[in-house]
């Protein structure tokens, strides 16, 4: 049971370049999130899913884009890659009101 | 709109002492859940205790209490008899208890927690 599985865990890109950021989860649950990480700004929520074909968008969604085609998988996509999105990225998973599995984060920097 | 605040960016404690961080929350809801997430440099989030709001008791987890006051909308935890394993990140984070809501979390800023030998 490997739980929730980010890819990659570091990365670097050049202002302007696009990547998606993968997220899978093995425990069947509804609901999956993507938040960033900030010094001093705790965890702030991007998008949110609350089942395969829904999205919805969080807090700080400029600049991202998501998909969930599966229950499965909710990768996230950086359009055009920008300094400001330099930050550490975390995926997380739920099933009702329990609590949030988070993957280990990915560390991307932008350059 | 929900907000938490952590007041606490840095804080320090002897090893087998007892330390408290403090967390409130802002809400109009009666429904909600709290969570206080422990961060260590390896990065990965753990879960440290969990508080239904509709539940007057103190939730306790071995070393781990909190002192949630609902009515001051205050969610503080401590931790007795600290280990320098406890030295991490600590999040204070907030979740409405209603449909569709799941996982969705607002979090603090964060208290860093150096436990000293």
């Amino acid at each position: 049971n490997a739980g929730v599985t980010q890819t990659p865990k570091f990365q670097v890109l050049k202002t302007g370049q696009s990547m998606t950021l993968q997220c899978a989860q093995d425990m069947n649950h509804e609901y999956m999130s993507w938040y960033r990480q900030d010094p001093g700004m705790g965890l702030r929520l991007i998008h949110y899913s609350v089942g395969a074909g829904i999205t919805d968008q969080g807090e700080v969604p400029n600049g991202y884009n998501v998909s969930r085609s599966t229950t499965e998988d909710f990768p996230l996509r950086l359009l055009s890659a920008a300094p400001s999105q330099t930050s550490v990225y975390f995926c997380a998973s739920a099933y009702g009101d329990t609590e949030a599995f988070f993957g280990q984060g990915t560390r991307l920097t932008v350059v | 709109a929900q907000t938490v605040t952590q007041s606490q960016p840095e804080m320090s404690v002897q090893e087998a002492e007892t330390v408290t961080l403090s967390c409130t929350y802002d809400t109009s809801e009666n429904n909600y859940y709290l969570f206080w997430y422990k961060q260590p440099p390896s990065r990965q989030m753990i879960l440290v205790i969990r508080q239904e709001a509709y539940k007057q008791q103190n939730a306790t987890e071995n070393r781990f209490s909190v002192n949630f006051q609902k009515a001051a909308k205050s969610f503080s935890l401590k931790i007795s008899d600290s280990q320098l394993g406890d030295t991490a990140m600590y999040f204070c984070a907030f979740m409405l208890s209603i449909y569709n809501q799941g996982g969705k979390l607002i979090f603090g800023q964060g208290t860093e927690l150096s436990v000293k030998p």
